[in-house]
């Protein structure tokens, strides 16, 4: 299978715990995103990387999320000190380039209690 | 502001109807719009449109874009339970990134 893959693909936390996710994109592909999804609600755009240059962060994204791609292929999501307010499906995508279609990954549920 | 708005938001019709899906946007610097299909885990690719007019088709599926009014829709004739789904529409903000609407989720009932 050469698509996006992600882990965990279920997290359960207590609140103030931090957690790490993780992206592994299609091989090829240059550009990595990384969004947020609650119920009821389209994917939310969070920060993206070109190679391994985080490019744009959302401003909705506080100082408690960093995302990093060190060697521009997988990616890490870490979230510190989480909330209940975290709680979401976190979604990484990627593509070939710039305004290329996004192929999504199965996503990681966060649950924070 | 980048503003998507589908609807309906909801649409639950029966095997072999026909569905129209509407989308518009207010995006700066517009150049493509994508359309997915989310079924319980993470949005599958339906189509990118990125000039008025032309009609994309996939089966049943077909879309076409309006630049000038400003919005999209996707068709899905003869329904099928498997085509129970969130649609999801993404205009994206050239230099910066896709947008993604809030979803219709459509209900197919046999």
């Amino acid at each position: 299978d050469t698509g996006v893959s992600q882990d965990p693909r279920h997290k359960i936390t207590k609140r103030g715990q931090n957690v790490t996710f993780r992206c592994d994109p299609i091989s090829e592909h240059n550009r990595l995103y990384w969004y947020r999804q609650t119920l009821g609600q389209g994917p939310e755009f969070l920060t993206y990387f070109q190679n391994e240059a985080q490019l744009e962060k959302s401003r909705l994204l506080s100082d408690r999320f960093s995302a990093e791609r060190p060697k521009g292929s997988f990616s890490t999501l870490e979230i510190q000190r989480t909330e209940q307010g975290d709680s979401a499906m976190y979604l990484c995508a990627s593509s070939l380039t710039s305004g290329d279609p996004q192929y999504f990954g199965p996503g990681t549920r966060l649950t924070v209690l | 502001e980048d503003k998507v708005v589908q609807s309906p938001l909801s649409l639950v019709v029966h095997e072999g109807d026909t569905v129209t899906l509407n989308c518009s946007y207010e995006v700066t610097n517009f150049r493509s719009l994508l359309w997915y299909k989310q079924e319980k885990k993470a949005p599958t690719f339906l189509f990118m449109l990125t000039s008025s007019g032309i009609e994309k088709k996939s089966g049943r599926l077909s879309s076409i874009l309006d630049k000038k009014e400003l919005f999209s829709i996707l068709n899905i004739t003869a329904t099928q339970t498997g085509d129970s789904a969130i649609y999801l529409c993404a205009p994206y903000n050239y230099g910066q990134n896709f947008v993604f609407g809030p979803g219709t989720r459509l209900s197919v009932l046999p």
